[in-house]
């Protein structure tokens, strides 16, 4: 059975240090990858996707994502925390090609310190 | 360019009542899905509508059904609602052959 493991329920960082959210996927196909963001009482916004490309996603407010298949894993980096990075963090899997059947993780809590 | 749109904001209803969820879907997207999020969890997968057919199912039970209309917005259903029914419920466009989701700001629905 498809399904993706959000590694870390809350992280905290200090403003201007590196984020890092963790995230593991099963599919026993070739998956779509996705980051959305969720700030409070808003919807899912888009961050970045992998879908078969390169393995290295740039996104959107300098987030990236790396692929790794060996390691079933697509984890989500930003070089500098900003205050404004402060939201809910959802890895997302597609795991059939040209189906909108997305399995979420459970969620990161990312908290930004001043 | 309009995103995707949700209505109403928030409702409140009572154990067994009927319900509503309206959503218009980006400009040129085909294909409609709808998610349930409760509390302090991730999005759930209700169904997908591809042009006005049901194509995939999540594990609800047959009283959340939906429709969607020449136009591609989308109407959700929940009949004899339950307290665990409480949730948000988001409303995601899909253009035809893209892969990527487009969600809307969601309904939140408290049911007492």
């Amino acid at each position: 059975a498809q399904s993706v493991t959000q590694l870390d329920s809350h992280v905290s960082v200090s403003e201007g240090t590196p984020v890092l959210l963790r995230c593991n996927y099963s599919s026993s196909y070739s998956p779509s990858l996705f980051w959305y963001v969720q700030h409070p009482n808003k919807g899912l916004q888009l961050l970045l996707k992998y879908t078969s490309a390169a393995t290295l996603v740039k996104g959107i407010n300098g987030f990236e994502a790396e692929f790794k298949k060996s390691e079933t894993s697509f984890h989500l980096t930003k070089p500098s925390a900003h205050m404004s990075d402060a939201a809910e963090y959802f890895c997302v899997v597609n795991p059939t090609s040209g189906t909108y059947k997305y399995i979420f993780g459970t969620g990161t809590r990312l908290k930004v310190l001043a | 360019e309009t995103g995707v749109t949700q209505s109403p904001t928030h409702l409140i209803k009572t154990r067994g009542q009927q319900v509503t969820l309206r959503c218009s879907s980006q400009s040129g997207h085909n294909t409609v899905s709808w998610y349930q999020q409760a509390l302090g969890q991730g999005p759930q997968f209700i169904f997908q509508y591809y042009r006005e057919e049901e194509n995939g199912r999540g594990n609800f039970p047959p009283r959340f059904s939906g429709l969607q209309f020449p136009n591609y917005s989308s109407e959700l259903n929940v009949n004899a609602l339950e307290l665990d029914d409480s949730a948000l419920y988001l409303c995601a466009s899909s253009p035809g052959g893209g892969n990527e989701q487009y969600f809307g700001p969601g309904t939140r629905l408290t049911v007492t």
